[in-house]
């Protein structure tokens, strides 16, 4: 069975500086990745998504992650946060074949970007 | 193009009522799925239908039950609503990508 560990459950982070979501999967068979985010009162928008090749996936709002298969890490970073980007982040993952391909989610992490 | 369609946004029940919540797609995927979304438990999965006509429990399946009677629309049942299923209700899809489409959501109170 498949598991997503979020590792910080809140992210306090002034404007302007780069911060680092961190995420851990387990999953015995490959598995893809995925980041989601979530404004108050809104649904989940995809920022990215690992399904094979590159390791460093550049997603929306200028955010990217890597996928790190000896560390089973998939770590969401920008460089540079903007007041906007407080909201909640989910990673996922799934497996490709067989089992629905459903999404196993992670707890979430509660970003709060302060001036 | 509206993607999922979820209604409604907001239900109030009392304990042992029931009720269905719907989600529709406009977008003719094959998969679609029922999640609820608690406070410090990010999404667990409740149900969901690899195709029109099939259905298979999730993470957390007790007390709903869901119907597939089209490949457009996917709903869930709650027969007999419990304090305990107070929570966001969302629905979603798969496209052959992997991009997860997911609506609005339902937020449910059950008192």
């Amino acid at each position: 069975a498949q598991s997503v560990t979020q590792l910080d459950s809140q992210v306090p982070v002034f404007e302007e500086a780069p911060v680092e979501l961190r995420c851990n999967y387990s999953s015995s068979v490959s598995v893809y990745l995925f980041w989601y985010v979530q404004y108050p009162n809104q649904g989940l928008q995809l920022l990215l998504k690992y399904l094979s090749g590159s390791t460093l996936v550049k997603g929306i709002n200028g955010f990217e992650a890597e996928f790190n298969k000896s560390q089973t890490s998939f770590h969401l970073r920008k460089p540079s946060v903007h007041i906007s980007d407080t909201a909640e982040y989910f990673c996922a993952s799934g497996e490709p074949t067989g089992g629905g391909n459903k999404l196993t989610f992670g707890t979430g992490t509660q970003l709060k970007v302060e001036l | 193009n509206a993607g999922v369609t979820q209604t409604p946004k907001f239900q109030v029940l009392k304990t042992g009522q029931s009720m269905t919540l719907q989600c529709a797609q406009d977008m003719n995927h094959n998969s679609m799925y029922w999640y609820r979304q608690d406070p410090g438990m990010g999404l667990r999965l409740i149900y969901y239908s690899a195709s029109e006509g099939t259905t298979d429990k999730g993470e957390v399946p007790n007390g709903y039950n869901v119907s597939r009677l089209n490949k457009r629309e996917f709903s869930l049942r709650l027969e007999s609503a419990a304090p305990s299923q107070t929570s966001v209700y969302f629905c979603a899809n798969r496209a052959t990508n992997y991009g997860y489409t997911f609506g609005s959501g339902t937020r449910l109170t059950v008192v």
